[in-house]
C-alpha cells in the first residue's frame, strides 16, 4: 500500500491564482481530512469527508473547496490564492469508525508546502 | 483560551529520563489523539484513546475523561524521540489540535 499520497510537494502561487492540491489513499478508508499548519503554529482542520459524496467544513474552510467523488481521492481547491493561505497542507485518512471496532490510527500524507506571493 | 492546551511548550531532557507531556481539553470528545511530528515535518499517529491507558513500546498514553486530561509518557527517552508531540480532541468528525510540545532529548 502507498498509504496517503499528496501532490505536489511544493508550490509557489501568485496572489489571485487557483490550484488544486491532490490527495489519494489506497486503504479504503472512509474518513478523510485536510489540515493546514502555519509556520510555528498548530494544525487546523479545513474540511473533512466521511465518505464518497459527503463533505463538511472544519474550523477554517474559507477560501477552500473540496469534493469527494470516490473513496480514494479528496482534492482541495484553492480559489483566488491569498498570502494568508501560505502554509503546509496535510491530508489524512481514518478507517470507518465503529464498523470493526478500530479507531486507533490516523494516516497522514507527507504534506504540500504552499507559498503565496 | 484554546480548546486544547498542551504543557510544556518546550521540553529538554537527558537521554534515559522519563518524560511526561500533558494535554487538557475543554470540548467534548469521542477520542483523544496523540501525534508525533518529526523534524522533517512528517506526522505519525501514536495513540487514539477514549478511556484508560494504552502502551506501545516505551510510549504510554493515559486519559481521564472526568478531568478532561490526557498524558503522554516516554520511558527511557532517547535522542531519536526528539520531535514535536501533538494532542488532538476528536468529536463528531471534528478535530481540534493543541499547539504541540517540542521535545529535545540530549545524549
Amino acid at each position: 500500500n502507498a498509504g496517503v499520497t499528496q501532490t505536489p510537494k511544493f508550490r509557489i502561487l501568485k496572489i489571485g491564482q487557483s490550484m488544486t492540491l491532490q490527495c489519494a489513499q489506497d486503504m479504503n478508508h472512509n474518513y478523510m481530512y485536510w489540515y493546514r499548519q502555519d509556520p510555528g503554529m498548530g494544525l487546523k482542520l479545513i474540511y473533512y469527508s466521511v465518505g464518497a459524496g459527503i463533505t463538511d467544513k472544519g474550523e477554517v474552510p474559507n477560501g477552500y473547496n473540496v469534493s469527494r467523488s470516490t473513496t480514494e481521492d479528496f482534492p482541495l481547491r484553492l480559489e483566488l490564492a491569498a498570502p494568508s493561505q501560505t502554509s503546509v497542507y496535510f491530508c489524512a485518512s481514518l478507517p470507518l469508525i465503529g464498523t470493526s471496532g478500530r479507531m486507533d490510527e490516523q494516516f497522514f500524507g507527507p504534506g504540500t508546502r504552499l507559498t503565496v506571493l | 483560551k484554546n480548546e486544547v492546551e498542551q504543557s510544556p511548550q518546550n521540553l529538554t531532557a537527558q537521554e534515559g529520563e522519563f518524560i511526561t507531556i500533558n494535554c487538557s481539553y475543554s470540548v467534548g470528545i469521542s477520542a483523544l489523539h496523540w501525534l508525533q511530528q518529526h523534524p522533517g515535518g512528517g506526522i505519525v499517529s501514536l495513540f487514539m484513546l477514549s478511556s484508560g491507558k494504552k502502551k506501545h513500546g516505551r510510549l504510554i498514553a493515559t486519559i481521564n475523561i472526568q478531568e478532561k486530561h490526557s498524558s503522554l509518557h516516554i520511558t527511557a527517552s532517547h535522542p531519536r524521540d526528539s520531535a514535536v508531540y501533538i494532542c488532538a480532541a476528536f468529536n463528531n468528525n471534528d478535530m481540534r489540535f493543541g499547539a504541540g510540545t517540542r521535545l529535545t532529548v540530549k545524549p
